[in-house]
């Protein structure tokens, strides 16, 4: 498999513009994750789905931020308008599966390379 | 509100040496506990995962240890190699499906 794969790699756009993060998480798994990296505050869940439907969105910093999972193999990040502070690593990570047996277990999340963006 | 610490910030280390990196949570009612290395500029992996009911776990040179009574980790690499320098990072997977990552340990072993 080839892992999870984002795209941009990079991104620099201006402030006000519009900027789509994307992802494709790795086959077969039922958890896909947004991170967001930044020197300041470190390594932040934004939003995870379970089963291409959002669970939980409250680490979504405000309403520019929008996530759609349209089908298994595809997620969106959209900022808009984008604007200096949201300059950052954005990660995507995906996990087969968190409930095993009945009981919470957890399992390893795969990260993506990431998508390095600057707004200007 | 769970928090995860990391200590050291940051360590440098001669190759060769035994290191131990530390991690601690403040809300013991954890699923699991992962390590994770992050190299610059790309994405993190996994180096080992603790499920809650768990001590310890082992690959290769590194061994991670889970106390959840007293909220604390330690990850344990022998015979560190240039190689090892990454940033290591602790995540607690919490209720809510939740995972929350401290801020690293940035580490440097010199040849």
């Amino acid at each position: 498999d080839a892992g999870v794969i984002q795209s941009p790699r990079h991104e620099v756009t201006e402030m006000g513009q519009e900027v789509t993060l994307r992802c494709k998480p790795i086959s077969g798994h039922d958890y896909l994750f947004w991170y967001r990296q930044t020197m300041m505050r470190g390594l932040e869940l934004l939003i995870y789905f379970n089963n291409n439907v959002p669970i939980d969105d409250s680490g979504m910093p405000e309403d520019r931020f929008s996530a759609k999972m349209p089908n298994a193999s595809f997620s969106t990040l959209k900022i808009q308008p984008s604007e200096p502070r949201d300059s950052a690593v954005y990660f995507c990570a995906s996990s087969p599966r968190l409930v095993a047996g009945g009981r919470e277990s957890g399992e390893t999340q795969y990260f993506g390379p990431g998508t390095r963006l600057l707004v200007l | 509100k769970q928090e995860v610490t990391q200590i050291p910030a940051a360590l440098s280390v001669p190759e060769g040496e035994n290191l131990v990196l530390n991690c601690s949570f403040t809300d013991s009612a954890i699923y699991n506990l992962q390590w994770f290395r992050q190299d610059p500029g790309k994405g993190l992996t996994s180096l080992l995962l603790i499920q809650s009911s768990q001590r310890e776990q082992t690959s290769g040179r590194l061994n991670a240890s889970l106390d959840k009574s007293s909220g604390r980790s330690t990850l344990y690499i022998a015979a560190s190699q240039p190689g090892d320098s990454a940033t290591y990072l602790c995540a607690v997977f919490t209720g809510g499906f939740k995972t929350i990552f401290g801020a690293g340990t940035r580490l440097f072993v010199k040849a």
